[in-house]
């Protein structure tokens, strides 16, 4: 089965400086989708980028790029220009191609506190 | 830009009683999913529901949860008779039939079981 594993239960970085937060998974698939999730406050679940497996090209969205290490295993989202509303719980999915459903396989989070 | 909508926002209820939580998916979305997430706790896949039938539930989901979708933009969860260790947030999700397709989160809804 597979397992997401996000290490740092917190984290906290000064407004305007970069962080980058740690996601690990195992798996014994070679396709699969990954994902990292924004929960504010308010809870709702916010996709913040998605990475596919097969892609060796690190995907971007604005001040959201990860770092996507297939061998390793490693998927961690890197946040540049921190900005008071990034302050949030960040959560890594994990999507199996194979899974017909797509269910989504949840890392434990990680609170990002953002310092003004 | 469309999204997934949830009501109510909050629902407290005395434990033994049903409850239903409400979602609207997005409109050309074909799949649907609940999670949950116990406060503190790791979000958990319930159930996925496709083609007006479970396309595959988890252990959570036993014989006092069911979906529906009882009309064409209502997707329901309901909790025949609710436990303490129920209360949490229940996230609604939905997708199209793509095989590259993410899953769209509504807001929640917090459930809280005295």
């Amino acid at each position: 089965a597979q397992t997401v594993t996000q290490s740092q239960p917190e984290m906290s970085v000064q407004e305007a400086e970069t962080v980058t937060l740690s996601c690990t998974y195992d798996t014994s698939e070679s396709d699969y989708y990954l994902f990292w999730y924004k929960q504010p406050p308010s809870r709702q679940m916010i996709l913040v980028i998605r990475q596919e497996a097969y892609k060796q090209q690190n995907a971007t969205e604005n001040r959201f790029s990860v770092n996507f290490q297939k061998a390793a295993k490693s998927f961690s989202l890197k946040i540049s220009d921190s900005q008071l509303g990034d302050a949030a719980m960040y959560f890594c999915a994990y999507r199996s191609a194979m899974d017909s459903n797509y269910q989504l396989i949840w890392g434990a989070g990680t609170k990002l506190i953002i310092k003004p | 830009e469309p999204e997934v909508t949830q009501t109510p926002s909050h629902q407290v209820t005395q434990m033994g009683q049903e409850v239903i939580l409400r979602c609207v998916p997005i409109s050309n979305h074909l799949y649907f999913y609940w999670y949950r997430q116990i406060l503190g706790q790791k979000v958990e896949f319930l159930v996925s529901f496709y083609n007006n039938e479970i396309s595959e539930k988890s252990e959570i989901f036993d014989d006092q949860f069911s979906v529906e979708r009882p009309d064409g933009s209502n997707f329901t969860l309901k909790i025949r008779s609710t436990k303490l260790e129920d209360s949490a947030m229940y996230f609604c999700a939905s997708r199209t039939l793509s095989n590259t397709d993410t899953q769209y989160f509504g807001p929640g809804t917090r459930l809280t079981v005295l």
